[in-house]
């Protein structure tokens, strides 16, 4: 593994269903982040976390959870999808919480709620 | 509230110049980062700024003004892959990224 990868790549899911997108990074870095990114719009933060065992909501955390167990993976679940989540779904990892904190994206996940 | 704002689409010509501004308000500011993103693909880093002035790397340049809360980006010598979308982010005072929805370039032959 170099860097982030998201698993599925895409998918369609029924309302109602339960899904779990996974994220690991092998880059030992300390935070991690789950966006979503809708046209039109920016990229928008759903939860993060500073360090395993960690986690934090961000703007748009409804109908979301995330756990931390250790520090290279990061899954976000949706309970129970309803159309609006469908979206791409960004995983992102930086080094820390300084200012300067560049953050590595995965690839992506394409997710269709129907 | 925050408030990122940059132009929705911009169009330039392949060899020439072309500046993507980004204004901003946020609670804090802890610098601002410029991002490219293909279509299909995941954003990657192109610069970060914290002080005012240019920071230039290659083709690239970054400005910042934080009293107007004002950046842009300057690309030269354009060139057909540099078609993608641009976006500004703010990191606030809480050290999150406050993204702006992106400026999608397109270079014309």
């Amino acid at each position: 593994i170099a860097g982030i990868t998201q698993a599925p790549t895409s998918q369609i899911l029924a309302a109602g269903r339960r899904m779990t997108l996974r994220c690991t990074q092998d880059m030992r870095h300390n935070a991690m982040y789950w966006y979503r990114q809708d046209l039109g719009l920016g990229l928008r933060l759903i939860h993060y976390s500073n360090t395993a065992g960690t986690t934090g909501k961000g703007e748009v955390p409804d109908g979301y959870s995330v756990s931390r167990a250790n520090t290279d993976d990061f899954p976000l679940t949706l309970a129970s999808a309803v159309p609006s989540q469908t979206s791409v779904y960004f995983c992102a990892s930086s080094d820390g919480t300084s200012s300067y904190n560049e953050q590595f994206f995965g690839p992506g996940t394409r997710l269709t709620v129907l | 509230g925050q408030n990122i704002d940059q132009p929705t689409e911009m169009t330039a010509t392949e060899g020439a110049i072309v500046q993507i501004n980004c204004t901003y308000q946020t609670s804090g500011f802890n610098g601002l980062f410029w991002y490219q993103q293909h279509a299909g693909e995941a954003p990657t880093f192109l610069s970060y700024n914290v002080l005012d002035g240019l920071e230039e790397k290659g083709r690239f340049s970054s400005f910042l003004s934080r009293s107007k809360g004002y950046s842009y980006l300057l690309l030269k010598e354009l060139q057909m892959k540099d078609s993608a979308s641009y976006l500004c982010a703010v990191m606030d005072s809480n050290y999150q990224l406050i993204w702006g929805a992106g400026t999608k370039l397109i270079i014309k032959p």
